[in-house]
């Protein structure tokens, strides 16, 4: 089973700002099925934001993209808007899928 | 367009069986695409449970797997989740969600809070 490990915990930045957040697996993830979620705020579905490690879903604004392959994968959020903060989780998505444990983006 | 609705109580006792219902609406559960259960602990993060297949073939996370049970009920378009012997721990927000092979989780249902207290 796929290990995925996210950094930072917690990225408290401000409005405008760049926000990276980083997810890294136990092995190599194959194909890329590397996904990253959204979620606004606790017991609220997850929102899809990219696939393939670097495929935006649709509907999904430019200013969120992903990168990375292997084991290092990285979510990028060019400018930070209001409705950004929140958690964020990468997936594995093989025949058996995990989570990351989460980023938290909050408000500086 | 694709809709997802989980259903079941809200209060389980400990060392009772979970059952919960997923009903889809807007696809045929017979035609495609792999079924899933996911859940959330309050104040934690998200853990894959385990998916279905279309044709019935099953996925476990391997730290469920001797409790859990998923099943397709094609006649009424619903999939379900029976999780045996739970405790304090399976307290959690339970969510059902629809993927394909090659893309992950796209449509989620809103999620049922199911309590395990007696």
């Amino acid at each position: 089973e796929i290990v995925l490990t996210q950094s930072p915990g917690t990225l408290s930045l401000s409005p405008g700002e760049r926000a990276t957040l980083s997810c890294r697996a136990s092995q190599s993830v194959s194909s890329g099925y590397l996904a990253w979620y959204q979620q606004q705020t606790p017991g609220q579905a997850p929102r899809l934001l990219i696939y393939g490690a670097s495929s935006r879903a649709t509907g999904i604004p430019d200013r969120f993209s992903g990168s990375g392959s292997g084991t290092d994968f990285t979510l990028t959020i060019s400018r930070l808007e209001p409705e950004d903060f929140a958690v964020y989780y990468c997936q594995h998505y093989g025949s058996s899928l995990t989570f990351g444990g989460g980023t938290k983006v909050e408000i500086k | 367009q694709v809709q997802l609705q989980e259903s079941g109580p809200g209060l389980v006792k400990p060392s009772e069986t979970l059952s919960l219902t997923c009903a889809v609406s807007g696809y045929s559960i017979s035609s495609g695409y792999y079924w899933g259960w996911i859940r959330q602990p309050p104040g934690k993060g998200l853990e894959w449970i385990g998916s279905i297949f279309y044709s019935g073939s099953t996925y476990y996370s391997a730290s469920l797997k001797s409790r859990v049970t998923i099943s397709l009920d094609k006649s009424k378009n619903q999939f379900s989740l029976k999780l045996t012997s739970v405790t304090a721990a399976d307290t959690a927000v339970y969510y059902c969600a629809r993927r394909s092979g090659s893309y992950p989780f796209n449509y989620w249902g809103q999620g049922t809070l199911v309590t395990v207290s007696s």
